[in-house]
């Protein structure tokens, strides 16, 4: 069966400090992967996408996710967050014979960046 | 464009009662995604619809739910006798070929059955 594992519930990290959100999957078809964030009280949103090609794939937000397919992993990582990134953080994919937004989630990661 | 929006916030029945929820997307997303969210787990993937017709349904979708996109805009959800293991976050989400597929959400109903 596909599934998403996201490795640490929390992070707790100090500003300005380099953090990595772990995430593996498997399956065994090819796959589309997705980091999705949510801010306190706000919706889910999409931070980054894997379809194809280049496995670095970077936000507006200065995180970055590399596509690992003889890991099965699609870690996000940041060199240094901000108090505004505290926030939860769910990785997904979406297996290509299935429409790209029938997501399978991780259980998600809350990081709290503390001052 | 005021986003995917879903209503109501916030919905308390008691166990056995019937519920609906509505999802307006994005104007001009011609497709619509149901998903349910329960305490500390990640959303889980309920039903898509492309225009008015829904193309998949997960197994999570039991006969008590059904969904309904009439006219290719705005989509229901009901759940018929409720039982508390109902109670989650229902979220709903668009997207579009024109913005590659980039689902948006909406901040979801949240449903608490007593």
């Amino acid at each position: 069966a596909q599934s998403v594992t996201q490795l640490d519930s929390q992070v707790p990290v100090f500003e300005e400090a380099p953090v990595e959100l772990r995430c593996n999957y498997s399956s065994s078809v090819s796959v589309y992967l997705f980091w999705y964030v949510q801010y306190p009280n706000q919706g889910l949103q999409l931070l980054l996408k894997y379809l194809s090609g280049s496995t670095l794939v970077e936000s507006i937000n200065g995180f970055e996710a590399e596509f690992n397919k003889s890991q099965t992993s699609f870690h996000l990582r940041k060199p240094s967050v901000h108090i505004s990134d505290t926030a939860e953080y769910f990785c997904a994919v979406s297996e290509g014979f299935r429409s790209q937004g029938n997501l399978i989630f991780g259980k998600g990661t809350k990081l709290s960046v503390k001052p | 464009d005021t986003g995917v929006s879903q209503n109501p916030r916030h919905k308390i029945t008691k166990r056995g009662q019937n519920v609906t929820f509505r999802c307006d997307p994005i104007s001009e997303h011609n497709r619509l995604y149901w998903y349910r969210q329960t305490l500390g787990q990640g959303p889980e993937f309920l039903t898509y619809f492309q225009n008015e017709a829904q193309l998949e349904k997960s197994r999570l979708l039991s006969d008590r739910f059904s969904a309904e996109r009439p006219k290719g805009s705005f989509s229901t959800l009901e759940i018929q006798r409720t039982e508390q293991g109902d109670s989650a976050m229902y979220l709903c989400a668009s997207s579009s070929r024109a913005t590659n597929e980039k689902l948006f959400f909406g901040s979801g109903t949240q449903l608490s059955v007593l």
